[in-house]
């Protein structure tokens, strides 16, 4: 049971640059999270998916984009980025409608020069 | 306008003795609260969780504590040890927009000192 998996692990972009983060679950669950962790910020959430079909802006959407066309899958795309977009990039599932834990993956080190 | 703080950014402790992490909140309509346990160049891991409704909760060597009144929740670990060394994040979550959002701190780094 592999749990939350993100690929890749790492990656460098130059400023303008496009990439998509890929993020795959295996516990069947309906909600999916991306957020971003940076140096005294905590983790913040870029957007949301409440099921298959569906996603939703987070408190830091601009510059991102997200599908969730398979239940299983969760996609963050960069269509052209910027050095402010260096981070480090969770994305998390969980179970059901009610109050549950967010289960990470093990993130994605993005570096934009 | 951040709604969830942790405002000691570190923390030492020796081995065997009691680590308490400590968190604020200032959104009343949060009702459930989680602490996550991060290694470098690892996810956050799940530790323990309390609803609103208790004011205690305990899983091991760890229990959290709610004080709702003062929107305070702590994290007691007892008795530390070595492999507790990583950066700690208090969450809170609340209904909104039709599902629940959590709202994270910006983590208290743990040092246990053999």
């Amino acid at each position: 049971n592999a749990g939350v998996t993100q690929t890749p692990k790492f990656r460098v972009l130059k400023t303008g640059q496009s990439m998509t983060l890929l993020c795959a679950q295996d516990m069947n669950h309906e909600y999916m999270y991306w957020y971003r962790q940076d140096p005294g910020m905590g983790l913040r959430l870029i957007h949301y998916s409440v099921g298959e079909g569906t996603t939703a802006k987070g408190e830091v959407p601009d510059g991102y984009n997200v599908s969730r066309l398979k239940k299983q899958n969760f996609l963050l795309g960069l269509e052209s980025a910027a050095p402010s977009q260096t981070s480090v990039y969770f994305c998390a599932s969980r179970r059901d409608r009610g109050n549950s834990p967010l289960h990470f993956g093990n993130g994605t080190r993005l570096t934009v020069t | 306008d951040q709604q969830v703080k942790q405002n000691s950014p570190s923390l030492s402790v020796q081995e065997g003795r009691i680590s308490i992490l400590n968190c604020d909140y200032t959104n009343s309509m949060f009702d459930y609260f989680l602490w996550y346990k991060k290694y470098p160049a690892e996810g956050p891991t799940f530790l323990i969780s309390i609803s609103s409704i208790k004011d205690k909760n305990e899983d091991g060597r760890f229990t959290v504590f709610l004080n709702k009144s003062a929107k305070h929740l702590s994290l007691h670990i007892v008795p530390s040890q070595p492999g507790d060394s990583a950066v700690y994040f208090c969450a809170a979550s609340s209904f909104f927009s039709g599902t629940y959002k959590y709202i994270f701190g910006t983590g208290t780094r743990l040092k246990v000192l053999a």
